[in-house]
Formats: C-alpha cells, sequence, structure tokens
C-alpha cells in the first residue's frame, strides 16, 4: 500500500534561517506530488505541485522554493525564513487512475521567531 | 475562475443526531469532481467522499453522504448519526477534470455535543 511520510512534524526556526521540509511518497511511482501551506483557522493555499523528477510549478510568488530530485521525493525550501511563513505545511500526492484524489501527510508546524 | 465556498464558519450538533454542512462552487466547466475532507485537531487531512460531476447518483460512505445539486451547484455533506470522533474541520474542495489542481473552501468547523 501507499504512504506519505512528512518531516519533521515541527519546526522553530529564526528568523533568516534556512528551511527544508521534505516528503517522500512509498508503494507507488511517478506521482503528481503537492505543497500546500495552511495558516491558522484557515483553507489550504497551494504553493508547489510537480508532475515529475525536476517539473515544478509555482502557484504564489514567496520566499519559498520547492525541488523534486528523486520521483517520490518533494522538498520545500527558503533561503532565509520570514515572520510571514510560519504555519501548517502539508504533502500531498496523487497517483494513477485516482489521480483525482489527493492524499496527505501528517503536516509539519513551522514557527519562525 | 473557480471558486469554492463554504458559509457555515461553525456547525454544532448533538450526539447521534443528523447536521449538513454547505458548499457551493463556481465553474464553467461541465467535467470535475468534488470533495469532502476531514481535518481533526491532529490536522491530517482525511478524505471524507468523493463525487463525480458525470454521476447523478449522490456519493455514500457509511454514515456521510451528499446532495449533489448540479444545476445549482451545490455540493452538502450530511453526517448522519454523528459521533464525537467526528468533530474536526471539514472542507469542500473542486478538481478540473483537466487539472491537477484542488480549489479548496475555507472549512467549516463541526462541534459534536456529548
Amino acid at each position: 500500500s501507499q504512504t506519505i511520510h512528512q518531516w519533521p512534524a515541527t519546526l522553530v526556526q529564526p528568523v533568516g534561517s534556512p528551511l527544508s521540509l521534505e516528503c517522500t511518497v512509498e508503494g507507488t511511482s511517478n506521482p503528481n506530488l503537492y505543497w500546500y501551506r495552511q495558516a491558522a483557522g484557515r483553507g489550504l493555499q497551494l504553493l508547489f505541485y510537480s508532475v515529475g523528477i525536476g517539473q515544478i510549478s509555482s502557484e504564489v510568488p514567496q520566499n519559498l522554493s520547492a525541488s523534486r530530485p528523486q520521483d517520490r521525493q518533494f522538498i520545500l525550501s527558503s533561503k532565509k525564513l520570514l515572520l510571514s511563513d510560519s504555519g501548517f505545511y502539508l504533502c500531498a500526492w496523487t497517483q494513477g487512475v485516482t489521480k483525482n484524489i489527493q492524499y496527505f501527510g501528517a503536516g509539519t508546524r513551522l514557527s519562525v521567531l | 475562475a473557480q471558486t469554492v465556498t463554504q458559509s457555515q464558519p461553525e456547525m454544532s450538533v448533538q450526539e447521534a443526531e443528523t447536521v449538513t454542512l454547505s458548499c457551493t462552487y463556481d465553474t464553467s466547466e461541465s467535467d470535475y469532481y468534488l470533495f469532502w475532507y476531514k481535518q481533526p485537531p491532529s490536522r491530517q487531512m482525511i478524505l471524507v467522499i468523493r463525487q463525480e460531476a458525470y454521476k447523478q447518483q449522490n456519493a455514500t460512505e457509511n454514515r456521510f453522504s451528499v446532495n449533489f445539486q448540479k444545476a445549482a451547484k451545490s455540493f452538502s455533506l450530511k453526517i448522519s448519526d454523528s459521533q464525537l470522533g467526528d468533530a474536526a474541520m471539514y472542507f469542500c474542495a473542486y478538481r478540473s477534470s483537466s487539472n491537477y489542481q484542488l480549489i479548496w473552501g475555507a472549512g467549516t468547523k463541526l462541534i459534536i455535543k456529548p
């Protein structure tokens, strides 16, 4: 069965520090991968999505970037964090005949202080 | 552009009762998918139910069912025999058949009263 792993679960970082959040999917190949951000009490905002290795689409201009170095690995990065980068980050994937269903990781709670 | 609207920021229901969460959407497309996701306090996003727009029959998953009104662009979620574990944020989402992206509503917080 397919599983998605996202880490770390919680992260506290100072303003101006770098960021790296990682997401990996197991049990499938060539998934579509997504990064979302969710502010407290709000809906999901799509940040990036990828349909293949090295293929990244950005939805929101911001301080963040994404990379897909391997088929089932999706990384969210920042060179210098801002206070406004605080939030809950979710990774998701879709694949195969159920490409229309997105399955989510457990999320990372990022606090920038 | 497609939009999804959840007009109820918060709903409450007595345990074992039935509750309906509202969702409306705006699209000019005829082929699309609609979803309800649940986000409990753990914040893990969990798929509750899915509806294909070309299907007239409303989707059902155990105690969860939808009322899909395509002409009215309405997609409500009915939860029967509410349980304490149903307490969560519920998000409605839309996806065009020609696009990988989900369009999300703002969510409805469901409170279950024991």
